[in-house]
């Protein structure tokens, strides 16, 4: 079962900044923080992760709140093309023998509209 | 430069026939992993390859579905006695090898969409 909790939808205006959140308030003191998004009949996408640092690449930036129990995906100017559903995934990044999968949830299915 | 590929895209097949998918991981990728989608489902684990060897088969969801990988690159996923139920998407994701105290991302094809008639 997945170990995060997204709102099931959210909308965000073109141009304007989208801010996903998910609380993973069960994170473990070695598992990563991993974004993914899915666009319609496409495989999905990786945009970013952390461990407790916040991160910022050219997709999107990542803040992670200090006691780990949370975070935001942030795209700071969302286009049309941004809709898609967003997965946000916790994942050891060490140890056992199934560390390498991702469990995903529901996810986040953003709209952008113009 | 490439990335993950996966044939073929789409495939129609009769119940109780066997299909085999193929994934073409980034090259240098050693680890591999098998997902699929069921259609209103969420993405869910098969199972993971670490070069030839397949550390973790959890996900595969009976005796039906079998997996191989040789030469530590290009990957089958067979499934034998198709039934309808096993309709889905069914995706291949690669990473580079899985060692301790790194993250590995994991970059994903684009998918054969199975039907089973």
């Amino acid at each position: 079962d997945a170990k995060t909790t997204q709102p099931p939808s959210m909308d965000c205006a073109e141009g304007r900044a989208a801010n996903l959140p998910c609380n993973h308030s069960t994170i473990s003191g070695n598992e990563y923080v991993y974004w993914y998004r899915q666009i319609h009949s496409q495989g999905p996408q990786y945009i970013i992760h952390g461990l407790k640092n916040n991160e910022t690449n050219e997709m999107a930036s990542l803040i992670i709140t200090e006691d780990r129990k949370s975070s935001t995906l942030i795209l700071p100017h969302a286009t049309l093309r941004d809709t898609a559903v967003y997965y946000c995934i916790v994942r050891p990044y060490a140890g056992g023998t199934s560390y390498g999968k991702l469990t995903f949830g529901q996810g986040t299915i953003l709209t952008v509209h113009p | 430069g490439a990335g993950v590929s996966q044939s073929p895209s789409n495939k129609v097949t009769e119940k109780g026939k066997d299909v085999e998918l193929r994934c073409d991981p980034i090259s240098g990728h050693t680890a591999l992993y098998w997902y699929r989608q069921s259609l209103g489902q969420g993405l869910e684990f098969l199972i993971y390859f670490q070069g030839n060897s397949a550390p973790d088969k959890s996900g595969l969801p009976s005796d039906r579905f079998s997996a191989e990988r040789t030469g530590g690159s290009v990957s089958t996923l067979t499934i034998q006695r198709t039934q309808q139920e096993d309709s889905a998407v069914y995706l291949c994701a690669s990473s580079l090898p899985l060692t301790s105290g790194s993250s590995d991302t994991q970059y994903f094809g684009p998918g054969t969409r199975l039907t089973v008639l």
